[in-house]
């Protein structure tokens, strides 16, 4: 049974913080993402990576950062959270053409 | 990649009633995906169509594709209470990026 595992279903965090949300996947991906969804906005690509130690910017990478030293393991990092990054994040590995995509089961981040 | 565009944004029918929702894009296409999400979850992966079919089922699922009008549709019939959640489109243009919208908002009333 394929996985993509995020490390936490809920996160409570305080303004200010570096927060790291992980995502591992099983699959043996090249592609891996990361979203944010917000109540009326859908999904919206933060960063995504097609390689190890490979990222591209999605849309709204402003005050995100990411790391990918391993193929199975895709950080998201928080480099001082604030309130307006409350969100839930969602992970997602494959998706490359002609293949679906993976998800994890989210993070509910609440930054207070 | 683009983003589909979802319509309607909300649709609420009877169980045993068949639902349909709808996917425009910009762009040509290689294939286009349809995702489920249930309440505060992880998208799951339902269909898949490439540029070069013009329909496909998958139990009571019937995907469409009109790559002249650059939409597609999917249609679930005779729908559960089960079948209650968001559903979307990612068109893939086999950029890395899959981009999606806001969602149809699928309610089902038994």
């Amino acid at each position: 049974d394929v996985k993509v595992t995020q490390s936490s279903r809920y996160l409570v965090k305080r303004t200010g913080e570096k927060v790291f949300l992980e995502c591992v996947q099983d699959m043996d991906h090249e592609n891996m993402f990361w979203y944010r969804q917000d109540p009326g906005l859908g999904l919206r690509l933060i960063y995504f990576s097609y390689d190890v130690k490979m990222k591209e910017k999605g849309d709204i990478p402003e005050g995100y950062s990411v790391s990918r030293e391993k193929k199975e393991r895709f950080s998201l990092i928080l480099e001082s959270a604030s309130t307006n990054q409350t969100s839930m994040y969602l992970c997602a590995s494959g998706g490359g053409t002609y293949t679906e995509a993976f998800f994890g089961q989210g993070t509910r981040l609440t930054v207070v | 990649s683009q983003q589909g565009e979802e319509d309607p944004q909300a649709l609420s029918i009877q169980e045993g009633e068949n639902a349909t929702m709808n996917c425009s894009y910009k762009t040509s296409i290689n294939n286009l995906q349809w995702y489920r999400q249930n309440s505060g979850r992880g998208l799951v992966h339902l269909i898949l169509i490439r540029s070069n079919e013009r329909e496909k089922h998958s139990g009571r699922l019937r995907v469409t594709l009109d790559t002249s009008k650059k939409s597609s549709s999917l249609l679930i019939t005779a729908s559960r209470a089960a079948d209650t959640a968001s559903y979307f489109c990612a068109p893939d243009d086999s950029s890395y990026k899959l981009i999606f919208g806001s969602g149809t908002r699928l309610l089902v009333r038994p």
